[in-house]
């Protein structure tokens, strides 16, 4: 039963505290996406990777890390640099010539108080 | 600055009705645009794409129809279902693996 998962689907974290958000697909897809989705907004690319140990950024970047070591694994770190951190997380995974068709996992709800 | 908007932040539909979803877009060099579907605590899935060569899409009940002079995209539902509530986004692309979302479209299709 293939897909993305992502964990935990709530998260809660102090200000000044770096958060890592787990992404894992079992698609056998080269590429990888994070948006995140604020109240209002659209979706908002954050980082992507197209293949292992490479990646590009997103439109809001600044903030985030990523590191893409394994095919099946794209976890994104929310450093204490990130301003407005509290947000919804979408991750995504798609075949390289088929990037428009993106597939998505539940979300992570992160919470910095 | 958004450059995609779905400017209708809800709509309801009886079902067996046409549902007609809208997104209007400000830049004239996206060049693929798609129509994604959320139904509540799930991830978005793809429903349905159209290059910018053409003006129509189809995919069984699922219709795209771009207007490139009005730089207006429309998906239509025919008919609309129970099944078909959801939070529908529109999306453009500028290049490869980058995409323009949309803040959505609550559909609600009444029985």
């Amino acid at each position: 039963d293939g897909g993305i998962t992502q964990s935990p689907k709530y998260l809660f974290r102090k200000e000044g505290q770096n958060v890592t958000l787990s992404c894992e697909q079992n698609l056998n897809h080269d590429a990888m996406y994070w948006y995140r989705q604020d109240p209002g907004q659209g979706l908002r690319l954050i980082y992507y990777s197209q293949i292992v140990n490479d990646f590009q950024k997103g439109d809001i970047a600044e903030g985030y890390s990523v590191s893409r070591e394994k095919k099946e694994s794209f976890p994104l770190t929310v450093t204490s640099a990130q301003k407005n951190p509290t947000a919804f997380y979408l991750c995504a995974s798609s075949i390289v010539s088929r990037d428009y068709e993106q597939y998505f996992g539940p979300g992570t709800r992160l919470t910095v108080t | 600055d958004q450059q995609v908007k779905q400017n209708s932040p809800s709509l309801s539909v009886q079902e067996g009705r046409i549902s007609i979803l809208n997104c209007d877009y400000t830049n004239s060099m996206f060049d693929y645009f798609l129509w994604y579907k959320k139904y509540p605590a799930e991830g978005p899935t793809f429903l349905i794409s159209i290059s910018s060569i053409k003006d129509k899409n189809e995919d069984g009940r699922f219709t795209v129809f771009l207007n490139k002079s009005a730089k207006h995209l429309s998906l239509h539902i025919v008919p609309s279902q129970p099944g078909d509530s959801a939070v529908y986004f529109c999306a453009a692309s500028v290049g490869t693996y980058k995409y323009i979302f949309g803040t959505g479209t609550r559909l609600k299709v009444l029985a």
